[in-house]
């Protein structure tokens, strides 16, 4: 199963963006790249997935060189309520490959 | 709204009790699962099933069993329960058809005393 690799936390203001970096040297060819959002006292929450290039929806972009082995979660203008824990994910989420989540990137906005 | 639900947001249960942490989705998923979370270790997995009456183990699957009897529950039993067991569940489900995410429960905060 792939690993993956994340910083511990990050710090940044409002209205700036975010970058949040993921590595996973070793992405099997059928995995995909997911990422989740947590706050306290809640589950996960599904952001964004990918498998190549970039993909864009209402709340972020992955962005997903060629060579698969990183990949960037970009949060545009932050606010407060985007102080949370990331996480970043590789597999494809079936019965033999199923999603390991590491620690994540605890995300504090502040004012 | 789809939704994954957790019959309970908190409990506090005995030192060897039999615990049942039940879970529905109601997006006709074929897998879930059930993770614990603890702080400084994250998620990490107890058991997980691809179908009615399918189950394999997870990362921690020590002390627990799991029944899924009907496509849209999945409880987690805790044979007899212990303070190491103190923790938060997270359920979850998914479609198998591959690359799609997970969605999770809100959770259920367990302390056993």
């Amino acid at each position: 199963l792939a690993k993956t690799t994340q910083p511990i936390s990050m710090d940044s203001y409002e209205g700036q963006e975010v970058n949040i970096t993921c590595s996973h040297n070793n992405i099997a060819t059928n995995d995909y790249i997911t990422w989740y959002q947590q706050f306290p006292s809640q589950g996960p929450r599904f952001i964004i997935q990918g498998y190549k290039t970039k993909v864009t929806n209402e709340v972020a972009s992955l962005f997903i060189p060629a060579d698969r082995k990183s990949s960037t979660l970009s949060l545009p203008r932050v606010s407060l309520s985007d102080t949370a824990v990331y996480y970043c994910l590789v597999g494809d989420g079936g019965a033999t490959n199923k999603l390991i989540f590491g620690t994540g990137t605890l995300l504090a906005v502040q004012p | 709204d789809v939704k994954v639900t957790q019959s309970s947001r908190y409990l506090v249960k005995r030192t060897g009790e039999k615990v049942f942490l039940e879970c529905v989705q109601d997006m006709d998923h074929e897998n879930m699962f059930w993770y614990r979370q603890d702080p400084g270790l994250g998620l990490r997995l107890i058991y997980f099933s691809y179908d009615v009456k399918m189950k394999e183990k997870g990362d921690i699957p020590e002390g627990y069993s799991v029944s899924r009897e009907k496509k849209e529950r999945f409880s987690l039993i805790l044979e007899s329960a212990s303070t190491n067991q103190t923790s938060m569940y997270l359920c979850a489900s998914s479609f198998v058809t591959q690359g799609y995410g997970y969605t999770f429960g809100s959770g259920t905060r367990l302390t056993v005393v």
